[in-house]
């Protein structure tokens, strides 16, 4: 078990609604990264927060949006859900500065849009 | 932009068997290898890494693998899996100073007792 952890376990939507996950991070890190695991795939990084900025960003339409607090733990926003947006979302804690860049996971939030 | 391939998206053994899973990359530069292991209900979790020095990297519970620079490549290996090996295996790869992971799609292993 990493000392990551993500709020809430499971959740499901309905087609246009928003949602909002959180995770806090091991403890000494700060740096959190985010990403979507759809069904049967490797996961897909969204983006990464460090010192409370967005700070890396992979593919992903603007509706998806984070923010990171001065604890260092994080939420992903997600706006205008769509059914592809199903998947589970993965945050990863690392520390910046640290002699190599080890990530390491917390459980997930299951997603489900209806 | 960089991208990780895993060849065997689902491998079945039995127990004893020797195990291999490929994984490729495409990047040029400086890059840090991990494989990460997702046991069936529980969070992705880090078997072996390498981020530079001797190309063969031991990890976790028996497993190695092998960074081979010139074939861009960082396949997986365990000499006798277990029953208890079952899982998905996914490889990803980060660039030197970069701060995005890129994931190959997995490779589901069953072991058959």
């Amino acid at each position: 078990e990493t000392g990551v952890t993500q709020s809430p376990t499971h959740l499901i939507k309905t087609r246009g609604q928003q949602v909002t996950l959180r995770c806090s991070s091991q403890s000494g890190h700060n740096t959190v990264s985010w990403y979507q695991q759809a069904l049967g795939q490797g996961p897909q990084f969204i983006f990464q927060y460090y010192r409370e900025e967005e700070n890396g960003r992979g593919n992903f339409p603007p509706r998806f949006s984070g923010l990171q607090f001065p604890n260092y733990s994080s939420e992903l926003n997600v706006n205008a859900l769509e059914l592809d947006d199903s998947a589970l979302y993965l945050c990863a804690s690392s520390r910046r500065g640290s002699s190599y860049n080890e990530q390491f996971f917390g459980p997930g939030t299951r997603l489900t849009v209806l | 932009a960089q991208s990780v391939s895993q060849h065997n998206h689902h491998v079945i053994l039995s127990e004893a068997a020797s195990l291999e899973l490929g994984c490729n990359y495409s990047y040029g530069g400086t890059v840090n290898l991990f494989w990460y292991v997702q046991y069936p209900g529980q969070h992705l979790q880090l078997l072996l890494k390498y981020f530079s020095g001797d190309p063969l990297v031991k990890g976790i519970k028996g497993f190695e693998a092998e960074f081979i620079k010139s074939k861009f490549s960082f396949n997986l290996r365990k000499p006798s899996v277990q029953w208890s090996d079952t899982a998905e295996y996914f490889c990803a790869v980060n660039a030197g100073t970069g701060n995005q992971f890129y994931f190959g799609t997995g490779t589901s292993l069953t072991v058959i007792p």
